[in-house]
């Protein structure tokens, strides 16, 4: 079954810290990996993209890496600020065109 | 990037009542759009994969007579809960993927759907 998990559930840090949130999908013949942000009550915004053949993405202080072997995905936010505050979800593709498969998602809360 | 638009926002109906939920891609044509639900805390559940001009793909344990997709153009896809009930109360989203994006997918900003 293709599941896909994201550690922590929730995230509390104090303003300017840099932080990591976890992905993990257990089949590792993905097409693509995509995080995205939500704030409460809203859709989904696209924050990165990441191929099968790439190993990692960067937008300005956003940076997510790829290792499909193990199965793994990292996105990593330097220097986080009070407006950096959403969920972040991970999802993951399989077939060009076809369904997203997300994980659980990761409450991020930023403290000023 | 490409734009997607759900209408409405937040719909409050009557138990038994129908509710159609408008999914546009405004700057960009898509053949698939997909149907989201979310509810609080929780994370998107893929309920139906539309197809233009096709039947739309159901997941299973998605009732397809309770959740009936039209796709009817390039741009729209449409979802309508028939004889909606209090359960039926949730957020949904639609997404469509932008083709030459190497399968990036846009998400609509969402539909609050309140049953009494």
């Amino acid at each position: 079954k293709q599941e896909v998990t994201q550690i922590p559930a929730a995230l509390s840090v104090p303003e300017g810290e840099n932080l990591v949130l976890n992905c993990s999908f257990t089949d590792s013949a993905i097409y693509n990996l995509q995080w995205f942000r939500q704030d409460p009550g809203k859709g989904l915004t696209s924050l990165l993209l990441i191929q099968s053949s790439q190993r990692e993405q960067t937008s300005g202080r956003l940076n997510a890496s790829l290792d499909k072997s193990s199965g793994r995905s990292t996105l990593y936010i330097a220097a986080s600020q009070p407006g950096d505050s959403a969920t972040y979800l991970c999802a993951v593709m399989y077939n060009q065109g076809g369904k997203l498969i997300f994980g659980q998602g990761t409450e991020l809360s930023v403290k000023p | 990037g490409a734009v997607v638009s759900q209408h409405p926002s937040r719909v409050i109906c009557k138990s038994g009542t129908s509710v159609k939920i408008e999914c546009r891609s405004l700057d960009f044509q898509a053949t698939t759009m997909f149907w989201y639900r979310q509810f609080p805390k929780k994370s998107l559940m893929l309920m139906a994969t539309s197809n233009e001009g096709s039947k739309a793909t159901y997941e299973q344990g998605v009732e397809k007579d309770k959740f009936l997709i039209n796709h009817a153009s390039l741009t729209l896809s449409t979802l309508t809960v028939t004889s909606a009930h209090p359960e039926d109360s949730s957020f949904y989203i639609c997404s469509a993927p932008l083709q030459g994006s190497g399968g990036e997918q846009f998400f609509g900003p969402g539909t609050r759907l309140t049953v009494l």
